[in-house]
């Protein structure tokens, strides 16, 4: 119940593309969703984040999507850049909550 | 914005011998800090929580004199890789969150920049 699963592991998008990650949660708990970007020997970024009393959150060109029914939460990175080329996380928490819950992570290559 | 300092960024040590690694915020206190480990190409795994002024809470299969935590102030917590092995060669990451007046609101994770280790 603890667990974040999220999609696909890897994605290949061309430049100027939309990428699409998923995830999903089982534990009705959490209500804190962020997103966290890591380049390599990096450590992890804070990129976007949303609670549940909203369905969707923009920033840029990076928008979450969240079905509270449906426990599922998507990360939509708009007009893909080589510059994006990294390793996505999306996690959970709880209110009072400590500790976030990490995905297995998504390894997105854009290429030019 | 909230910055998290970890060193060093890497390191590479021998076999039997220890290594810490320390993890300070910069611009904010964190009452509670985390320490993560992440093999190549894998999430990050949490192996502990440091609790300022108290003992750190250790997950399950972490061994706690292998991995010794300090967390002596508001914004320094250290941690000491114990006779490493080669097996103790990861990426270690630190993350911290910013403590607010109000206990109620989540706060962003914020993390640092990774100490690679490397045993011999």
């Amino acid at each position: 119940q603890q667990q974040v699963k999220q999609s696909p592991q890897s994605l290949i998008v061309q430049k100027g593309g939309i990428s699409i990650i998923n995830c999903a949660y089982e534990n009705t708990a959490f209500d804190y969703f962020p997103w966290y970007q890591q380049f390599p020997g990096k450590g992890p970024a804070l990129l976007i984040a949303i609670r549940p009393d909203v369905s969707e959150k923009k920033e840029g060109r990076f928008t979450i999507s969240f079905n509270k029914s449906a426990k599922q939460f998507s990360l939509h990175i708009m007009d893909s850049q080589p510059g994006d080329s990294a390793t996505y996380f999306c996690a959970a928490s709880k209110v009072y909550g400590q500790n976030f819950v990490f995905g297995p992570g998504t390894r997105l290559s854009v290429l030019p | 914005g909230a910055v998290v300092s970890q060193h060093p960024s890497w390191v590479i040590c021998k076999s039997g011998t220890s290594v810490k690694i320390e993890c300070r915020s910069l611009d904010f206190q964190a009452t509670t800090m985390f320490w993560y480990r992440q093999f190549p190409k894998q999430s990050l795994m949490l192996m502990a929580t440091s609790n300022e002024g108290s003992k750190a809470t250790y997950e399950q299969g972490v061994e706690k004199d292998k991995f010794l935590i300090n967390h002596a102030s508001l914004t320094l917590s250290t941690l000491t890789v114990t006779s490493a092995h080669p097996e103790d060669s990861s990426f270690y990451i630190c993350s911290a969150r910013a403590d607010s007046g109000q206990v109620a609101y989540n706060s962003p994770l914020h993390f640092g920049n990774g100490t690679r280790l490397t045993v011999t």
